[in-house]
């Protein structure tokens, strides 16, 4: 069955640092997200991509955050200059089409700044 | 921001049993409903999805029942089974409106004793 994959699993890095995750959606999937949830609170949505736009993104995702489609496989999220508070588990999704499509999540990245 | 809320942190049942889990929603705007369930160290896992025309959807042991007047929703798993044992997460989205975003709920802990 197709699934969401994210790479690396877990990244460490130091305050300041840039970091990219990466994500291969599901091959026939249009709609690309990233979320993330903070260690005991609620998974959060940070933006949508379609069409190699950015299509909504949340008060979180400011400029210190973007998102690229590099090739036809590849989704990232970049954090140019992360922060403490950037330590939580990403998560990557896709779905097929917008609208009432469900979407289909990877099994995150767990970052960690120190 | 509390527009998804799921009440009850934890529900245990015994194998065999109906587990139900509730999630009551504040935004009127919102008009597609799923429901994930999630693994430690691992991504959501969508389980059953319904769209406000609809006031029941029904796969396998799953079914979800929408009460939009109440702005609630439950998802029934029936017969319970140990492997159902994980967190329960109900998102939201508002997709008339032109938000594909998904706002989710704090999660219920379902145990399945058997």
């Amino acid at each position: 069955e197709p699934e969401v994959t994210q790479t690396p699993s877990h990244q460490v890095t130091q305050m300041g640092q840039e970091v990219i995750l990466r994500c291969v959606p599901i091959s026939n999937h249009l709609y690309f997200y990233w979320y993330r949830q903070i260690l005991g609170q609620k998974v959060e949505f940070l933006v949508s991509f379609y069409n190699n736009e950015i299509s909504e993104k949340s008060e979180i995702f400011d400029d210190q955050f973007s998102v690229e489609r590099p090739d036809g496989s590849n989704f990232t999220l970049k954090i140019r200059s992360t922060k403490l508070e950037d330590s939580a588990m990403y998560f990557c999704a896709s779905s097929v089409g917008g609208g009432y499509y469900e979407q289909y999540f990877g099994p995150g990245t767990r970052l960690t700044v120190t | 921001d509390q527009q998804v809320k799921q009440n009850s942190p934890s529900l245990s049942v015994q194998e065999g049993r109906i587990s139900i889990l509730n999630c009551d929603y504040t935004n009127s705007m919102f008009d597609y409903f799923l429901w994930y369930k999630k693994y430690p160290a691992e991504g959501p896992t969508f389980l059953i999805s319904i769209s406000s025309i609809k006031d029941k959807n029904e796969d396998g042991r799953f079914t979800v029942f929408l009460n939009k007047s109440a702005k609630h929703l439950s998802l029934h798993i029936v017969p319970s089974q140990p492997g159902d044992s994980a967190v329960y997460f109900c998102a939201a989205s508002a997709v008339g409106g032109g938000s594909e975003k998904l706002v989710f709920g704090k999660g219920t802990k379902l145990t399945v004793n058997p």
